[in-house]
Protein backbone atom coordinates (compact mmCIF):
# COMPACT_ATOMS: atom_id res chain seq x y z
CA UNK A 1 0.00 0.00 0.00
CA UNK A 2 1.66 3.21 -1.08
CA UNK A 3 1.47 5.65 1.51
CA UNK A 4 1.40 9.66 0.44
CA UNK A 5 3.18 10.43 -2.83
CA UNK A 6 4.55 14.01 -3.46
CA UNK A 7 6.32 15.61 -6.64
CA UNK A 8 8.66 16.41 -7.67
CA UNK A 9 10.95 16.21 -4.46
CA UNK A 10 13.35 18.77 -5.20
CA UNK A 11 12.35 22.42 -7.33
CA UNK A 12 14.32 25.44 -8.08
CA UNK A 13 12.12 28.21 -8.95
CA UNK A 14 13.53 32.09 -9.90
CA UNK A 15 11.58 35.31 -8.11
CA UNK A 16 8.16 35.90 -9.79
CA UNK A 17 7.67 32.60 -11.33
CA UNK A 18 5.02 29.68 -10.82
CA UNK A 19 4.89 26.32 -9.09
CA UNK A 20 2.94 23.18 -9.76
CA UNK A 21 3.35 20.88 -6.37
CA UNK A 22 1.61 16.96 -6.84
CA UNK A 23 0.25 14.93 -3.90
CA UNK A 24 -1.19 11.31 -4.41
CA UNK A 25 -3.33 10.75 -1.13
CA UNK A 26 -2.52 7.39 0.74
CA UNK A 27 -4.93 4.58 -0.40
CA UNK A 28 -8.56 4.94 0.78
CA UNK A 29 -8.16 8.46 2.39
CA UNK A 30 -10.16 11.30 0.78
CA UNK A 31 -8.47 14.69 3.08
CA UNK A 32 -5.69 16.20 1.68
CA UNK A 33 -4.15 18.94 3.65
CA UNK A 34 -1.34 21.40 2.67
CA UNK A 35 1.61 22.54 5.26
CA UNK A 36 4.67 24.49 4.48
CA UNK A 37 7.81 24.28 6.76
CA UNK A 38 10.52 26.81 6.66
CA UNK A 39 13.95 25.69 7.91
CA UNK A 40 13.98 24.88 11.81
CA UNK A 41 10.47 25.19 12.21
CA UNK A 42 7.45 23.27 12.75
CA UNK A 43 4.94 22.76 9.55
CA UNK A 44 2.27 25.74 8.87
CA UNK A 45 -1.04 24.92 7.59
CA UNK A 46 -2.14 26.04 4.37
CA UNK A 47 -5.08 24.92 3.63
CA UNK A 48 -7.14 21.47 3.46
CA UNK A 49 -9.42 19.88 0.71
CA UNK A 50 -12.54 17.71 0.76
CA UNK A 51 -14.78 16.73 -2.08
CA UNK A 52 -13.31 18.89 -4.15
CA UNK A 53 -13.64 22.06 -2.19
CA UNK A 54 -10.94 24.22 -0.11
CA UNK A 55 -12.51 23.35 3.31
CA UNK A 56 -9.83 25.21 5.60
CA UNK A 57 -7.17 27.61 5.18
CA UNK A 58 -4.43 29.34 7.20
CA UNK A 59 -2.62 32.73 6.92
CA UNK A 60 -1.25 32.48 3.90
CA UNK A 61 -1.89 34.86 1.13
CA UNK A 62 -4.19 34.44 -1.98
CA UNK A 63 -1.11 33.56 -4.22
CA UNK A 64 -1.04 30.19 -2.62
CA UNK A 65 -3.81 28.27 -4.37
CA UNK A 66 -5.10 24.69 -4.76
CA UNK A 67 -7.17 21.68 -6.48
CA UNK A 68 -8.57 18.22 -5.48
CA UNK A 69 -9.14 15.79 -8.36
CA UNK A 70 -11.96 13.37 -8.21
CA UNK A 71 -9.56 10.84 -7.67
CA UNK A 72 -8.73 12.48 -4.39
CA UNK A 73 -4.97 13.96 -5.31
CA UNK A 74 -4.20 17.87 -5.17
CA UNK A 75 -2.15 19.94 -6.23
CA UNK A 76 -0.67 23.10 -4.58
CA UNK A 77 -0.01 26.41 -6.56
CA UNK A 78 1.88 28.95 -5.86
CA UNK A 79 2.09 32.15 -8.06
CA UNK A 80 4.71 35.09 -8.10
CA UNK A 81 7.25 33.12 -6.19
CA UNK A 82 9.38 35.04 -3.37
CA UNK A 83 12.71 34.28 -1.66
CA UNK A 84 10.36 33.33 1.54
CA UNK A 85 8.70 31.28 -0.62
CA UNK A 86 11.80 28.68 -0.17
CA UNK A 87 10.49 25.94 2.17
CA UNK A 88 9.55 21.97 2.45
CA UNK A 89 5.91 21.74 1.03
CA UNK A 90 4.72 19.02 2.98
CA UNK A 91 1.60 17.04 2.04
CA UNK A 92 -0.83 15.05 4.52
CA UNK A 93 -3.63 12.70 3.68
CA UNK A 94 -6.53 11.97 6.14
CA UNK A 95 -10.23 10.30 6.27
CA UNK A 96 -12.71 12.85 6.85
CA UNK A 97 -14.59 10.68 9.27
CA UNK A 98 -13.50 8.19 11.68
CA UNK A 99 -9.89 7.76 12.38
CA UNK A 100 -8.10 10.78 12.27
CA UNK A 101 -4.37 10.16 11.96
CA UNK A 102 -2.86 11.81 9.56
CA UNK A 103 -0.30 10.95 7.14
CA UNK A 104 2.68 13.05 5.53
CA UNK A 105 4.54 12.67 2.65
CA UNK A 106 8.28 13.34 2.11
CA UNK A 107 7.62 16.65 0.63
CA UNK A 108 8.55 19.16 -2.05
CA UNK A 109 11.84 20.94 -1.31
CA UNK A 110 11.44 24.33 -3.35
CA UNK A 111 14.13 26.93 -3.56
CA UNK A 112 13.27 30.31 -5.17
CA UNK A 113 16.18 32.02 -6.21
CA UNK B 1 19.71 15.99 2.91
CA UNK B 2 19.30 19.41 4.72
CA UNK B 3 18.44 19.12 8.65
CA UNK B 4 15.11 19.79 9.54
CA UNK B 5 15.87 21.43 12.45
CA UNK B 6 19.15 23.79 12.81
CA UNK B 7 18.16 26.04 15.37
CA UNK B 8 16.21 23.77 17.52
CA UNK B 9 16.43 23.23 21.13
CA UNK B 10 18.34 19.62 21.56
CA UNK B 11 17.95 16.95 23.72
CA UNK B 12 21.19 14.60 24.49
CA UNK B 13 20.40 10.94 25.54
CA UNK B 14 22.69 8.18 26.06
CA UNK B 15 21.41 4.99 24.21
CA UNK B 16 19.22 2.75 26.42
CA UNK B 17 18.23 6.11 28.95
CA UNK B 18 14.35 7.38 29.19
CA UNK B 19 13.77 10.32 27.01
CA UNK B 20 11.25 12.66 27.74
CA UNK B 21 10.09 16.06 25.55
CA UNK B 22 7.69 18.82 26.63
CA UNK B 23 5.73 20.69 24.48
CA UNK B 24 3.27 23.55 25.74
CA UNK B 25 0.17 24.09 23.67
CA UNK B 26 -1.54 26.99 22.85
CA UNK B 27 -5.39 26.37 22.35
CA UNK B 28 -7.52 25.26 25.49
CA UNK B 29 -10.22 24.15 22.91
CA UNK B 30 -8.10 21.45 21.40
CA UNK B 31 -9.36 18.47 21.26
CA UNK B 32 -6.52 16.26 19.54
CA UNK B 33 -3.09 15.73 20.46
CA UNK B 34 -0.23 14.11 18.13
CA UNK B 35 3.55 13.69 18.42
CA UNK B 36 5.58 13.50 15.51
CA UNK B 37 8.75 12.15 14.57
CA UNK B 38 10.96 13.94 11.62
CA UNK B 39 14.25 12.38 10.28
CA UNK B 40 16.25 14.33 8.25
CA UNK B 41 14.95 15.23 4.93
CA UNK B 42 11.62 13.34 5.85
CA UNK B 43 8.04 14.31 6.11
CA UNK B 44 6.41 13.82 9.85
CA UNK B 45 5.97 10.48 10.47
CA UNK B 46 3.21 9.73 13.34
CA UNK B 47 3.77 8.48 16.82
CA UNK B 48 1.39 8.39 19.54
CA UNK B 49 -2.35 10.78 19.64
CA UNK B 50 -4.23 11.27 22.83
CA UNK B 51 -8.12 12.94 23.01
CA UNK B 52 -8.38 15.79 25.58
CA UNK B 53 -10.75 13.25 27.79
CA UNK B 54 -7.69 11.54 28.47
CA UNK B 55 -4.53 12.31 30.55
CA UNK B 56 -2.03 9.09 29.62
CA UNK B 57 -2.05 7.15 26.71
CA UNK B 58 0.94 4.13 26.18
CA UNK B 59 2.29 2.78 23.03
CA UNK B 60 4.99 0.84 21.98
CA UNK B 61 7.85 2.30 24.10
CA UNK B 62 6.40 5.64 24.13
CA UNK B 63 4.21 7.46 26.28
CA UNK B 64 2.03 10.78 25.98
CA UNK B 65 1.25 12.78 28.96
CA UNK B 66 -1.36 15.34 28.53
CA UNK B 67 -1.76 17.87 31.45
CA UNK B 68 -4.78 20.36 30.38
CA UNK B 69 -4.45 22.71 33.59
CA UNK B 70 -1.48 23.77 32.52
CA UNK B 71 -1.50 23.18 28.64
CA UNK B 72 1.21 20.82 28.94
CA UNK B 73 2.44 17.69 26.46
CA UNK B 74 5.10 15.22 27.50
CA UNK B 75 6.56 12.58 25.09
CA UNK B 76 8.14 9.45 26.83
CA UNK B 77 10.65 7.22 25.06
CA UNK B 78 11.84 4.02 27.32
CA UNK B 79 15.59 2.62 26.44
CA UNK B 80 16.04 5.50 23.76
CA UNK B 81 17.69 4.22 20.43
CA UNK B 82 20.04 5.13 17.93
CA UNK B 83 17.30 4.98 15.02
CA UNK B 84 15.21 7.57 17.74
CA UNK B 85 17.53 10.58 16.93
CA UNK B 86 15.35 12.66 15.05
CA UNK B 87 13.08 15.98 15.79
CA UNK B 88 9.98 15.59 17.17
CA UNK B 89 6.68 18.29 17.08
CA UNK B 90 3.90 17.95 18.98
CA UNK B 91 0.39 19.57 17.07
CA UNK B 92 -2.89 20.15 18.46
CA UNK B 93 -6.07 19.86 16.53
CA UNK B 94 -9.47 21.46 17.47
CA UNK B 95 -11.50 18.25 16.43
CA UNK B 96 -11.01 14.33 15.79
CA UNK B 97 -12.12 13.98 12.94
CA UNK B 98 -12.26 15.99 9.56
CA UNK B 99 -11.99 19.30 8.82
CA UNK B 100 -9.23 19.88 11.09
CA UNK B 101 -5.84 21.60 10.92
CA UNK B 102 -2.91 20.21 12.91
CA UNK B 103 -0.71 23.04 14.73
CA UNK B 104 2.22 22.25 14.92
CA UNK B 105 4.71 23.37 18.14
CA UNK B 106 8.37 24.41 17.85
CA UNK B 107 10.07 20.86 17.84
CA UNK B 108 12.80 19.39 19.67
CA UNK B 109 15.67 17.84 18.10
CA UNK B 110 16.43 14.22 20.14
CA UNK B 111 20.38 13.49 19.71
CA UNK B 112 20.94 9.59 21.09
CA UNK B 113 24.75 9.35 21.78
CA UNK B 114 25.97 5.74 22.01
Amino acid sequence: DAGVTQSPTHLIKTRGQQVTLRCSPKSGHDTVSWYQQALGQGPQFIFQYYEEEERQRGNFPDRFSGHQFPNYSSELNVNALLLGDSALYLCASSLVVGASEAFFGQGTRLTVV
Amino acid sequence: GESVGLHLPTLSVQEGDNSIINCAYSNSASDYFIWYKQESGKGPQFIIDIRSNMDKRQGQRVTVLLNKTVKHLSLQIAATQPGDSAVYFCAETPFSGGYNKLIFGAGTRLAVHP
